[in-house]
């Protein structure tokens, strides 16, 4: 079966590197996403990577992938107020008829 | 980027009345187009998929005859959630994928059963 886990809550000062852990645990995944969801708002996409990737980085944004340990991470570089939202970990897979599978999200708070 | 819209953004109705809600791709066609449901502070949880010019396939626990699904175009799919009660408030949020690996996500509708 497929799920997906994520810590829900992170709090990170103004200035600093933000990392959300995700794990998943079907090793049939393909992709594994990063939405952003702002309050009330529908779902952003972020960055994927695909199942053969360690590492994708895209300016402030730093995927990491652990096949091996079904971890996923994403950074944020220099976090910003305009980062708060709910990030959302997701994964498809074959097993699952390419369906995409959510977590249940990370709220990231911003401090001064 | 491809956009997809969802109308209406909220509705209120009364208990045992039907509501639609309508999901279009913009600017492209979507072979796949699914539907979720998100209750508050909690994860979008998959509620059926459909392809154009089929039924849709649901999701363990879904009622098909309540949550009707119709995918008539490559651009347009409906949701309607017939006879609803105050438990069917929620925020209700689609998407639509054509022959690639990202999904596009709607800005969700919220619904709210009096």
């Amino acid at each position: 079966g497929e799920d997906v886990e994520q810590s829900l809550f992170l709090s990170v000062r103004e200035g600093d590197s933000s990392v959300i852990n995700c794990t998943y645990t079907d090793s049939s995944s393909t992709y594994l996403y990063w939405y952003k969801q702002e309050p009330g708002a529908g779902l952003q996409l972020l960055t994927y990577i695909f199942s053969n990737m360690d590492m994708k980085q895209d300016q402030r944004l730093t995927v990491l992938l652990n096949k091996k340990d079904k971890h996923l991470s994403l950074r944020i570089a220099d976090t910003q107020t305009g980062d708060s939202a709910i990030y959302f970990c997701a994964e498809r897979a074959y097993s699952s008829a390419s369906k995409i599978i959510f977590g249940s999200g990370t709220r990231l708070s911003i401090r001064p | 980027g491809a956009v997809v819209s969802q109308h209406p953004s909220r509705v209120i109705c009364k208990s045992g009345t039907s509501v639609k809600i309508e999901c279009r791709s913009l600017d492209f066609q979507a072979t796949t187009m699914f539907w979720y449901r998100q209750f508050p502070k909690q994860s979008l949880m998959l509620m059926a998929t459909s392809n154009e010019g089929s039924k849709a396939t649901y999701e363990q626990g879904v009622e098909k005859d309540k949550f009707l699904i119709n995918h008539a175009s490559l651009t347009l799919s409906t949701l309607t959630v017939t006879s609803a009660h105050p438990e069917d408030s929620s925020f209700y949020i689609c998407s639509a994928r054509y022959d690639g690996n990202e999904q596009f996500f709607g800005p969700g509708t919220r619904l709210t059963v009096l």
